[in-house]
């Protein structure tokens, strides 16, 4: 079983949809959740990161973590087409900043 | 401000032959790490350097090596290429310390084929 767990979709949504994506992990030693953009052909982009429990907004984007449950969340309100994209989890114990543990990436097709 | 530079952009190489990529990190950042991409087990973690020391290292054999310079540019090796080391290679730098230290910046990687 792997660390941590996302579904690679893909998810197709309307224009102006909300999309919501999320990962489930089994290490307890993970303090710090990322969420990354990949457009193909690039590399990823991060979009924003959260410590430890809690929500955090960025614009049309909001971050949930659930330390508890094991369970992260990004939603994305007002899709565009252009953020059709690949969104990958990620995940760090902190201390060890520049290790981090990818999800498999969830591909997000919006359509106009 | 520049971003992670990776070069070259792409690869071809002939299996047994070796490889070496660069990586030049945002300035300022002292945290360099790399990581490989392919469809099957997507982004792994290879190994992390922190002013010229390796701090992490994931689980690949020992063909794969890395190193670190003063100035916090890297540059990581395979020997002995493998079909399987096919993958798009991406590099990430952070600034590892004070607030903003979990913050890592992807280049645009390397296509590596190995053919």
């Amino acid at each position: 079983q792997k660390e941590v767990e996302q579904d690679p979709g893909p998810l197709s949504v309307p224009e102006g949809a909300i999309v919501s994506l999320n990962c489930t992990y089994s290490n307890s030693a993970f303090q710090y959740f990322m969420w990354y953009r990949q457009y193909s052909r690039k590399g990823p982009e991060l979009l924003m990161y959260t410590y430890s429990s809690g929500n955090k907004e960025d614009g049309r984007f909001t971050a949930q973590v659930d330390k508890s449950s094991k369970y992260i969340s990004l939603f994305i309100r007002d899709s565009q087409p252009s953020d059709s994209a690949t969104y990958l989890c990620a995940m760090s114990a902190g201390g060890s900043w520049g290790k981090l543990q990818f999800g498999a990436g969830t591909q997000v097709v919006v359509t106009p | 401000k520049a971003g992670v530079t990776q070069t070259p952009r792409y690869l071809i190489k002939t299996r047994g032959q070796q490889v070496t990529l660069s990586c030049s990190p945002i300035s300022g950042h002292r945290s360099v790490s790399w990581y490989q991409q392919t469809p099957g087990q997507g982004l792994q973690f290879l190994f992390e350097y922190f002013s010229e020391t390796q701090r992490n290292k994931g689980n690949f054999p020992g063909r794969f090596s890395g190193r670190q310079f003063s100035n916090s540019r890297s540059e990581m090796n395979v020997s002995t290429l493998e079909l399987g080391d096919s993958a798009l290679y991406l590099c990430a730098s952070s600034l590892s310390e004070g607030a903003r230290a979990v913050e890592a910046f992807f280049g645009q990687g390397t296509r590596l084929t190995v053919v």
